[in-house]
């Protein structure tokens, strides 16, 4: 089975740039996340769809983030204007439907696309 | 949300048992108990879940005593590949207002 995939890896830009990240779930899976990860600490959640309706964007700043899920499959995540406190590593994961699983709400991560804002 | 509190860190040898305790004390009835890896240059991966007692895979092992305020993840004979940061989550994953929240994790190091 094929995982959660996000492009791209890396990405370096410099402060007031704009960068935009790309998810594509695992089949199937009504629910997307975007979550930020700062060095050292745990991911936080920045937005949460369940197929292409927002059921969660409280911890997005709005101000400069984005994010849509076209059609309820692939994501795209937006910064603009970047900032230097924007540097992180910024992963997408995927929830299968309840009744897939025994265990409830787990979420598969794709690697995460780090980013380095200069 | 119960919170959560684990160890920064612990170190192991190759071969040892090792038992990451996490303490959630304000629980609630409906919550579950979710054990998440992550590896560098990874994103977090699902090891267990449990609700109550014990529950077993084949990776590890959740215990989970009967007040529920604490919980422990065991990890059998650990190689090297198992040094990674563990996270505990606690929450309702039946409601639809559940969001994980992950705290700082514990890091294990797995010493040759």
């Amino acid at each position: 089975e094929a995982g959660v995939a996000q492009s791209p890896r890396y990405k370096i830009i410099e402060k007031r740039q704009s960068v935009a990240f790309w998810c594509n779930p695992i089949s199937g899976h009504a629910t997307l996340y975007w979550y930020q990860q700062i060095l050292g600490q745990g991911p936080k959640l920045l937005i949460q769809f369940q197929n292409n309706g927002v059921v969660d964007d409280s911890q997005l700043p709005k101000d400069r983030f984005s994010a849509e899920r076209l059609k309820g499959v692939d994501s795209t995540l937006k910064i603009q204007p970047a900032k230097l406190e924007d540097s992180a590593v910024y992963l997408c994961a995927s929830s299968p439907p309840r009744e897939w699983t025994v265990a409830k709400n787990i979420q598969y991560f794709g690697a995460g696309t780090r980013l380095s804002v200069l | 949300l119960a919170k959560t509190t684990q160890p920064i860190s612990m170190d192991s040898y190759e071969g040892q048992e090792v038992n990451i305790t996490c303490s959630h004390n304000n629980i609630a009835t409906n919550d579950y108990i979710t054990w998440y890896q992550q590896f560098p240059s990874q994103g977090p991966r699902f090891i267990i879940q449990g609700y109550k007692t014990k529950v077993t895979n084949e990776v590890a092992s959740l215990f989970i005593p009967a007040d529920r305020k604490s919980s422990t993840l065991s990890l059998p004979r650990v190689s090297l590949s198992d040094t990674a940061v563990y996270y505990c989550l606690v929450g309702d994953p039946f409601s639809g207002t559940y969001k994980y929240i992950f705290g700082t994790g514990t890091r294990l190091k797995v010493l040759a």
